[in-house]
């Protein structure tokens, strides 16, 4: 079973500053998916960000990024230029590759991270 | 508006009671989720339905049942509700298909507070 850690139960920037998330995971596969979720206060998830295992290549989205470390499994969020908005629980979540005998598309999410950004 | 459905949005039962929760997506997706969240827990997943016709469990499927009553309708139900049951639930679907379900993510549903007192 895979396993998403992440150690960082609450954290906070001051606005317009840069802040990173850290996650962990523990797996056995080698193709599989990752994502950042956000839930704000309204309790709505919203997808963030995502990250293929096999592509090399950090995903970015606008102010978000991840730093994908394959082989430590690792999948670190960096958000950017900090806004108030950002204020939110940060889940990190992962998903096995269809290829890998799932066919259930199963999100393993970690604990979460809140995130309070200052004025 | 498209999207995934839950009712009710809040909930207090007592210890014993039982009840169903709803959850209803008009997307044409495949596969529905049941998750609970609970603080310094994250996001558990309870039950799922890959498909039409099939459900299976999760990491906490103690206490619950469901129903895949169509493609579109996926029920949690507590038939004896316990305090430790108190949390807000999730429902969640995908068209299914990891590269699909990648692209575009889950599409959850607002949640349902439930307290068991």
């Amino acid at each position: 079973a895979q396993t998403v850690t992440q150690s960082q139960p609450e954290m906070s920037v001051q606005e317009a500053e840069t802040v990173t998330l850290s996650c962990t995971y523990d797996t056995s596969e080698n193709n599989y998916y990752l994502f950042w979720y956000k839930q704000p206060p309204s309790r709505q998830m919203i997808l963030v960000i995502r990250q293929e295992a096999y592509k090399q290549q950090n995903a970015t989205e606008n102010r978000f990024s991840v730093n994908f470390q394959k082989a430590a499994k690792s999948f670190s969020l960096k958000i950017s230029d900090s806004q108030l908005g950002d204020t939110a629980m940060y889940f990190c979540a992962f998903m096995k590759h269809e290829g890998s005998g799932g066919s259930n598309y199963k999100l393993t999410f970690g604990k979460g991270t809140l995130l309070t950004v200052n004025p | 508006n498209a999207g995934v459905t839950q009712t009710p949005k809040f909930q207090v039962l007592k210890t014993g009671q039982s009840m169903t929760l709803q959850c209803a997506q008009d997307m044409n997706h495949n596969s529905m989720y049941w998750y609970r969240q609970d603080p310094g827990m994250g996001l558990r997943l309870i039950y799922y339905s890959a498909s039409e016709g099939t459900t299976d469990k999760g990491e906490v499927p103690n206490g619950y049942n469901v129903s895949r009553l169509n493609k579109r309708e996926f029920s949690l139900r507590l038939e004896s509700a316990a305090p430790s049951q108190t949390s807000v639930y999730f429902c969640a679907s995908t068209r299914g298909g990891g590269l699909i379900t990648f692209n575009y993510g889950y599409t959850f549903g607002s949640g349902t507070r439930l307290t068991v007192v």
